[in-house]
């Protein structure tokens, strides 16, 4: 079992609909969770950031963490064309331990 | 943020042959990584680049496979040798950043455009 599970997709919307791409983990040593998002022939990007569990709002993204199912969550509402881009999850132990363990990445095609 | 910048941004080689792509980085940087990305796979760190010193490898990397030389805080270079058709992926070189959250602290990546090889 790979440490950070994630579906590769590829996901495709309409626009405006609400997007829910997740990742689960097995090392519950994980305290920071991170999403990137990676245009075509474009280096990764940090997108959105949380320590431990909860829930963090940035305009129309929320990232959610549950770390008693090892569960993390990116919501994308109002879903815009401009959105279809590749999103990875990463995550670190920190404490000295702060290179992130990638998923795969789920591509996302969000069409007009 | 940095901005990171590399070269060249895709090449065909064939197999046998070596290749040698350049990070450059528009500030001085303690930490540079050299990072794969092949299709359908997670981004694998290959190693980090120190500046003066032998980079650290990770578990499956090599150094005889993947030289890597960091000759100052703003540049390194990763050379993929004896390539083979395996070897065909989207190489990043990426430095870290802080990010704080109240009291935790951790480092985010930034990432430069990658390079594009394709081993025939």
């Amino acid at each position: 079992q790979k440490e950070v599970e994630q579906d590769p997709g590829p996901l495709s919307v309409p626009e405006g609909a609400i997007v829910s791409l997740n990742c689960t983990y097995s090392n519950s040593a994980f305290q920071y969770f991170m999403w990137y998002r990676q245009y075509s022939r474009k280096g990764p990007e940090l997108l959105m950031y949380t320590y431990s569990s909860g829930n963090k709002e940035d305009g129309r993204f929320t990232a959610q963490v549950d770390k008693s199912s090892k569960y993390i969550s990116l919501f994308i509402r109002d879903s815009q064309p401009s959105d279809s881009a590749t999103y990875l999850c990463a995550m670190s132990a920190g404490g000295g331990s702060y290179i992130p363990t990638f998923g795969r990445g789920t591509s996302l095609i969000v069409h007009p | 943020s940095a901005v990171i910048s590399q070269k060249p941004s895709r090449d065909i080689c064939q197999r046998g042959t070596s290749l040698t792509i350049q990070c450059q980085v528009d500030s001085q940087v303690t930490m540079m990584f050299w990072y794969r990305q092949q299709p359908g796979q997670s981004l694998t760190l290959i190693a980090t680049a120190n500046q003066g010193s032998e980079a650290t490898y990770e578990s499956g990397f090599v150094i005889d496979k993947f030289p890597i030389s960091r000759p100052n805080l703003t540049f390194s270079t990763l050379t993929v040798s004896n390539m083979s058709p395996e070897d065909s992926s989207i190489y990043l070189c990426s430095v870290e950043a802080e990010l704080t959250s109240g009291r935790a602290v951790t480092y985010e990546q930034y990432f430069g455009p990658g390079t594009r090889l394709t081993v025939t």
